[in-house]
């Protein structure tokens, strides 16, 4: 089993829905986790930190269900500009700095 | 801070020559990472260190990749022989401590002919 999955995608939803990305992790120790954005051939750069209580930043909303060891990624009010792979990260070492990364959901937004 | 600096940006090189990939991470960093990114596999970790110390490579494909970091601003990676089937997107990335944001650089798109 990964370490880290997620759907591959490709989401291809219509400008102004709502898309929502899940993320699976294996290890329960796992103590911080990441959503990065990666646009086509650019580096992975980070989206949000993904909280226990769960955050918001604008249209993004990230959620972490640790009892089933789960993150997800909640975008409203999607925008052309949204169109990019979205990558679930996870620290699955706690005593280290073990950085995992899920291989991506490509989510493009069409007009 | 200019950021995570790796060259070359791109190699184009014959299978069974030796590659090396250079990383610079950001001053004041004192993790670093090597990850290489292809269309099949995604972005897998290679290799990490700690205060300049590999403390996993579990991820580094076989012995012909080997990395170093003789000190804390300069890391290198590099795959001896090379083979095709290493063309890929080569990114390091450095962070603070274990729980903040790595930073990558804008990687290395090696192709091995």
């Amino acid at each position: 089993r990964k370490e880290v999955e997620q759907d591959p995608g490709p989401f291809n939803v219509p400008e102004g829905a709502t898309v929502a990305f899940n993320c699976t992790y294996s290890n329960s120790a796992s103590q911080s986790f990441f959503w990065y954005r990666q646009d086509c051939r650019k580096e992975p750069k980070l989206l949000m930190s993904v909280y226990s209580s769960g955050n918001e930043d604008g249209r993004f909303t990230a959620q972490l269900n640790r009892a089933s060891q789960y993150i997800s990624l909640l975008i409203r009010d999607s925008k052309l500009s949204d169109s990019a792979t979205y990558l679930c990260v996870v620290n699955v070492d706690s005593s280290a700095s073990k950085i995992i990364f899920g291989s991506g959901t490509r989510l493009s937004i069409r007009p | 801070d200019a950021g995570v600096i790796q060259s070359p940006r791109h190699e184009v090189t014959e299978m069974g020559q030796e590659v090396t990939l250079r990383c610079k991470p950001i001053s004041g960093h004192n993790s670093l990472f090597w990850y290489r990114q292809t269309m099949m596999r995604g972005l897998e970790l290679l290799i990490y260190f700690n205060n300049n110390v590999p403390i996993d490579d579990s991820g580094m494909p076989e012995d012909r990749f080997s990395a170093k970091m003789p000190n804390a601003s300069f890391s290198t990676l590099k795959i001896q022989p090379s083979e095709p089937r290493d063309s890929a997107v080569y990114f390091c990335a450095s962070s603070t401590t274990a729980n903040t944001e790595a930073f990558f650089g804008q990687g290395t798109r090696l192709t091995v002919v």
